[in-house]
């Protein structure tokens, strides 16, 4: 497609539960990232890649939160036994290369209850 | 910790006033995008500066980088009900992830 696509657009799932997230950049891109984003807030960094390799994972929270991209396209952000603080909008972006201006999907809303 | 100051964080006008939103970091970046975000949307980039001194206009809106690339203002001109929204500042260093503002709430009031 022309942009970036998140699946789902909204996911409710009970505290404890597991979740996968995944995010479609724009074709050709080679770096992705992660960003969640609260209420009221700027996205803050998680994740970025560099084709399939986690270039720089410091804004994963805990270790309850992973990402992976194994053919350097489509990336899943998991979830493990999560936590209602963990509700937020995560967004992805892409960019054609690292550095450059990057382009955000839709994000995924997602509610812990 | 980088961080970056945005403000104000609300802003409400009336159509056609102008507006000026600021955007401070104590840090140095390699570049500054401004971005806008409507409910339920993924931020839109709006434009990237470069060069310490840079500026660039995109219709009524005037974008500045600071000199020394630590600061950013953007500058609305005759303010349209339309310029209604998020709008975000963020910090780039490199390839690495980006580091944002908390943002502005404009509206414009018809």
């Amino acid at each position: 497609g022309a942009g970036v696509s998140q699946t789902p657009s909204n996911k409710v799932t009970e505290k404890g539960k597991y979740v996968e997230l995944r995010c479609d950049p724009i074709s050709g891109h080679t770096a992705l990232y992660w960003y969640r984003q609260s209420l009221g807030q700027g996205p803050e960094f998680l994740i970025y890649f560099q084709g399939t390799g986690a270039a720089d994972d410091s804004g994963l929270p805990n270790d309850r939160f992973f990402a992976v991209r194994p053919e350097g396209s489509v990336s899943t952000l998991k979830i493990q036994r999560t936590e209602r603080g963990d509700s937020a909008v995560y967004l992805c972006a892409s960019s054609s290369s690292g550095g450059e201006p990057q382009h955000f999907g839709d994000g995924t809303r997602l509610s812990i209850l | 910790t980088q961080l970056l100051e945005q403000s104000p964080q609300f802003l409400s006008i009336q159509e056609g006033e102008n507006l000026t939103v600021y955007c401070n970091s104590s840090s140095v970046f390699s570049s500054l995008q401004w971005y806008r975000q409507e409910p339920g949307e993924g931020p839109v980039l709006l434009v990237t500066v470069v060069t310490g001194g840079e500026v660039k206009k995109l219709k009524r809106l005037t974008f500045q980088f600071g000199d020394a690339r630590k600061d950013s203002s953007l500058h609305i001109t005759a303010a349209q009900p339309g310029d209604t929204g998020l709008y975000l500042c963020a910090g780039a260093r490199g390839a690495d992830g980006l580091t944002f503002g908390k943002g502005t709430h404009l509206i414009i009031q018809p």
